[in-house]
């Protein structure tokens, strides 16, 4: 069975672009999250997806969104990207809603904002 | 900061000796609880979870151990190889997400 994927796993983006990430979760799987890892902040939670509906979100700007279609794949988008964007972003698929099952991580896009 | 902290940032450990590592939680509703390893430029990777209706769980070669009273909780790697060099990471279910510590880096000496 195929892991979760990322793509693409690097990343370099000028201030003021903006960029998307994509993940495809393990099959079967509803739940997509995705995580920002720093050094400083470590794993933050952005946002989850479950069935193309956004039911949870993290503390961050408005600047990060997502979505998520009706094969589960989901796709983060960062606007106007600041140095401070500069991290691992992680997406996580389980099988339902609320955390109560396995998570599973992808390899992560590294973005590095110049 | 989150509710889910690790009690040291390093842990240096002699290859074949027993490792173990610490993590407190605060939301005594919790009720599910992951282990998660990282290596340099990898993910987190699944290791083992634990329920709060258990206090013990055993994994291949490691084990998880939840105290419930003091909101603590350990995972033992037993006879520490080279490959378990990593940061490891508790997880816990907050209901909305899962909610890291800052993680302890394990370094295994030859």
């Amino acid at each position: 069975k195929a892991g979760v994927t990322q793509t693409p796993r690097y990343l370099i983006k000028t201030r003021g672009q903006q960029v998307t990430l994509s993940c495809s979760p393990i099959s079967g799987h509803r739940s997509v999250s995705w995580y920002q890892q720093t050094p400083g902040q470590g794993l933050q939670f952005l946002f989850e997806y479950f069935s193309e509906t956004q039911r949870n979100k993290g503390n961050f700007p408005g600047r990060f969104s997502g979505r998520q279609f009706s094969n589960s794949r989901s796709e983060m988008n960062v606007s106007t990207l600041e140095l401070g964007d500069s991290a691992l972003y992680l997406c996580a698929s389980s099988l339902v809603a609320d955390f109560s099952t396995e998570a599973f991580f992808g390899q992560g896009t590294r973005l590095t904002v110049v | 900061g989150e509710s889910v902290g690790l009690h040291l940032p390093t842990l240096s450990v002699q290859e074949g000796d027993n490792s173990i590592i610490n993590c407190a939680y605060s939301n005594s509703a919790s009720d599910y609880f992951i282990w998660y390893k990282q290596e340099s430029g990898k993910g987190p990777q699944f290791i083992i979870d634990i329920r709060s209706n258990m206090d013990k769980r055993q994994g291949q070669r490691v084990t998880v151990l939840l105290n419930k009273t003091v909101k603590h909780l350990s995972l033992q790697i037993a006879a520490t190889q080279p490959g378990d060099s990593a940061v490891y990471f508790c997880a816990e279910n907050m209901g909305y997400k899962l909610s890291f510590g800052a993680g302890t880096t394990v370094t295994v000496r030859a």
